[in-house]
């Protein structure tokens, strides 16, 4: 089935900080969506991107569809301690416009010292 | 505003035991997950539905069941626990493209 491979697996940084991470698919989406995860919780919605090439900004963080429609990258500045969590990207992935699944990637676990 | 309720949220079963995990939403959403996420890892999906009445698998539906008898509630099941299904469970609901989670139920099989 489809597959979401995020990288790094694991970040240590200063607080500070800029932080990149992203996702790839071996196949296409349509939608991608990046969500955070902290600590006992369940995942809460940052950024929602819906075009191939779309630049979207939700306070110091920003995410970009990428233009092969299989990538997503998530980048966040000057990290602060609060910052602290796992990152997910997911999507529905398109499949005979099938959009009522949800999958997960594997996640990046961010630390961030002050 | 309620949101995603799930109960319980901490539960130890014991090898062999069944057990429902229940799920409603306030939302009126159609969609709703589970999805199990296993420790240091992503989540994944077990099982999914588009609206009352209508399921379909996930990734990772062996050892588990549910049903939708009406918009609001989600309940998983799970028939025979094996210490595999320890884990820490989520169910979603979902609007255009935003999942709505619950806190999670910890399950531990022993």
């Amino acid at each position: 089935g489809q597959q979401l491979n995020q990288s790094p697996q694991s970040m240590f940084i200063q607080e500070g900080e800029d932080v990149s991470m992203n996702c790839t698919s071996s196949s296409i989406f349509n939608t991608w969506l990046w969500y955070k995860q902290d600590p006992g919780e369940g995942p809460v919605l940052l950024i929602a991107l819906y075009k191939a090439g779309e630049l979207t900004s939700n306070g110091r963080l920003t995410a970009q569809f990428g233009i092969t429609r299989k990538d997503s990258f998530l980048n966040i500045s000057a990290s602060i301690p609060s910052d602290v969590g796992i990152y997910f990207c997911a999507g529905p992935p398109d499949r005979s416009y099938n959009t009522d699944k949800l999958i997960f990637g594997t996640g990046t676990r961010l630390q961030v010292f002050p | 505003n309620a949101g995603v309720t799930q109960t319980p949220k901490f539960r130890i079963l014991k090898i062999g035991q069944s057990m429902t995990l229940q799920c409603t939403q306030d939302m009126n959403h159609n969609y709703m997950y589970w999805y199990r996420q296993d420790p240091g890892m992503g989540l994944k999906l077990i099982y999914y539905s588009v609206g009352a009445g209508i399921t379909d698998k996930g990734e990772v539906p062996n050892g588990y069941n549910v049903s939708r008898s009406t918009t609001e509630d989600f309940p998983l099941r799970l028939e025979l626990a094996a210490p595999s299904q320890t884990s820490v469970y989520f169910c979603a609901s979902r609007v255009l493209s935003e999942a709505f989670f619950g806190q999670g139920t910890r399950l531990t099989v022993v």
